[in-house]
């Protein structure tokens, strides 16, 4: 079965850029969680989403944006860009809330 | 809020030795718990999970770890360490029920000599 895939898996954008990443499940898992992940602040959880809906979400801005498609495919939107925003951003999936997680490779958005 | 601490953010040990790494949550209720490893570019792996029951869990790659309630401690442990265990290694904790969502340490970059 394969595994959870991120694509792009690398990205540079500028500054007041906006950018869409995406995050396609295991098959068969309806639940996506997002995270961000820097040297500073670590691992810190974006939201996740089940069955089209977002069900949590973390302390982040409203500029981060996500949504889940009937596939239970995903997608996060981070719109003008910040310098703070480079990370690598993680998407995990699972069977559903509560059920082990399974991180994909992630992408890792450089801003400049 | 639960929180998590990983007081070691860099262990060195030599290749063959025994490896503990520490982890400390703030929880109120029973947490679940959790160890992943991440490598260089990769995601992250999971090597060990405690929901319940028995305190000391069995994982991959020849990993355990010990819950314990009075100390607050899921430390993680392997009795002889190769090569290929360098890497990042970060413990979670997370709610149950409808509130799922992982909380994660800060990490402990693990280098083996060889």
């Amino acid at each position: 079965k394969a595994g959870v895939t991120q694509t792009p898996r690398y990205l540079i954008k500028t500054r007041g850029q906006q950018v869409t990443l995406s995050c396609s499940p295991i098959s068969g898992h309806r639940s996506v969680s997002w995270y961000q992940q820097t040297p500073g602040q670590g691992l810190q959880f974006l939201f996740e989403y089940f069955s089209e809906t977002q069900r949590n979400k973390g302390n982040f801005p409203g500029r981060f944006s996500g949504r889940q498609f009937s596939n239970s495919r995903s997608e996060m939107n981070v719109s003008t860009l910040e310098l703070g925003d480079s990370a690598l951003y993680l998407c995990a999936s699972s069977l559903g809330p509560g059920a082990e997680q399974f991180f994909g490779p992630g992408t890792r958005l450089t801003v400049l | 809020a639960q929180s998590v601490t990983q007081p070691d953010i860099h262990i060195t040990v030599s290749e063959g030795a025994s490896l503990e790494l520490r982890c400390n949550y703030s929880y109120g209720a029973t947490p679940y718990l959790f160890w992943y490893v991440q490598s260089p570019g990769q995601g992250l792996q999971l090597l060990l999970k405690y929901f319940s029951g028995d305190t000391l869990v069995q994982g991959i790659k020849g990993f355990e770890a010990e819950f314990k309630r009075s100390q607050s401690s899921f430390n993680l442990r392997k009795p002889s360490v190769h090569w290929s265990d360098a890497a990042e290694y970060f413990c979670a904790v997370a709610e149950g029920g409808s509130n799922y969502k992982l909380t994660f340490g800060k990490g402990t970059l693990l280098t083996v000599n060889p």
